[in-house]
C-alpha cells in the first residue's frame, strides 16, 4: 500500500462547480499535512496547511480526519485559473515528506 | 518572483560531462531539499539537509552530489549521469519542522 494515494482523477467540471479531493495515508504517526498546486512545467507552490479544525482560505477548504487518516480539499465556485494538479503531501517529522501522486483538474468554461 | 532561486533553469549535458546545479534562499530556513520529477509524477526526495549538514540522503547514486556550502546555498553536483536522470530537479527550503515548502522554479536537466 502506498503511504500516501490520492484520487486519481482527472477531474473535469464546469466553471462555478464544486469540486473535492480526497487523500489517504497510511502512517498514523504522521505530523502536518498540506495541499500544494502545481501547474504545467512549473515548480509545486503551497496552497494551504491542513489542521484538524478546519483551514479556509476564500474559496478554498482543506480539512484533516486523523481517526480516517484522510485529508481533502475542497473548491467551491471553480474558475478556470484553478486548473492545475494538485498534490497532497503528509510530513513525517525529521524533514521527510511523501507526496501523493496528484490530482489533475481542469475547469472548463 | 520565488524566494527560492535556482540555476541554471535549463541545463543540457552529455553522460561524461560534470555540471553543477545551484539554489540559494533568503527566507531563513535551516533545512533545505533536492527533489527530482518525472513528467507526470509527484516530486521524489533526494536529499535533506538541517543546519547545514546532510540529514537524509533517499539512497541516490553517487553520480548525484549533494553540497551545503552554507545556510543560503545549496548546490548538486552532477557526474557521469545517465538519460533516464533526466528531470526537473527542484530545490526547496522550509522552516523548522518540515513540510510548508517553498520550491525554486527547477532546473531541467536533459542527458544526453
Amino acid at each position: 500500500r502506498k503511504e500516501v494515494e490520492q484520487d486519481p482523477g482527472p477531474f473535469n467540471v464546469p466553471e462555478g462547480a464544486t469540486v473535492a479531493f480526497n487523500c489517504t495515508y497510511s502512517n498514523s504517526a504522521s505530523q502536518s499535512f498540506f495541499w500544494y498546486r502545481q501547474d504545467c512545467r512549473k515548480e509545486p507552490k503551497l496552497l494551504m496547511s491542513v489542521y484538524s479544525s478546519g483551514n479556509e482560505d476564500g474559496r478554498f477548504t482543506a480539512q484533516l480526519n486523523r481517526a480516517s487518516q484522510y485529508i481533502s480539499l475542497l473548491i467551491r465556485d471553480s474558475k478556470l485559473s484553478d486548473s492545475a494538479t494538485y498534490l497532497c503531501v503528509v510530513n513525517l517529522g525529521a524533514g521527510k515528506s511523501t507526496f501523493g501522486d496528484g490530482t489533475t483538474l481542469t475547469v472548463k468554461p | 518572483d520565488t524566494e527560492v532561486t535556482q540555476t541554471p533553469k535549463h541545463l543540457v549535458m552529455g553522460m561524461t560531462n560534470k555540471k553543477s546545479l545551484k539554489c540559494e534562499q533568503h527566507m531563513g530556513h535551516r533545512a533545505m531539499y533536492w527533489y527530482k520529477q518525472k513528467a507526470k509524477k509527484p516530486p521524489e526526495l533526494m536529499f535533506v539537509y538541517s543546519y547545514e549538514k546532510l540529514s537524509i540522503n533517499e539512497s541516490v547514486p553517487s553520480r548525484f552530489s549533494p553540497e551545503c556550502p552554507n545556510s543560503s546555498l545549496l548546490n548538486l553536483h552532477l557526474h557521469a549521469l545517465q538519460p533516464e536522470d533526466s528531470a526537473l530537479y527542484l530545490c526547496a527550503s522550509s522552516g523548522q519542522g518540515g513540510g510548508g515548502y517553498t520550491f525554486g522554479s527547477g532546473t531541467r536537466l536533459t542527458v544526453v
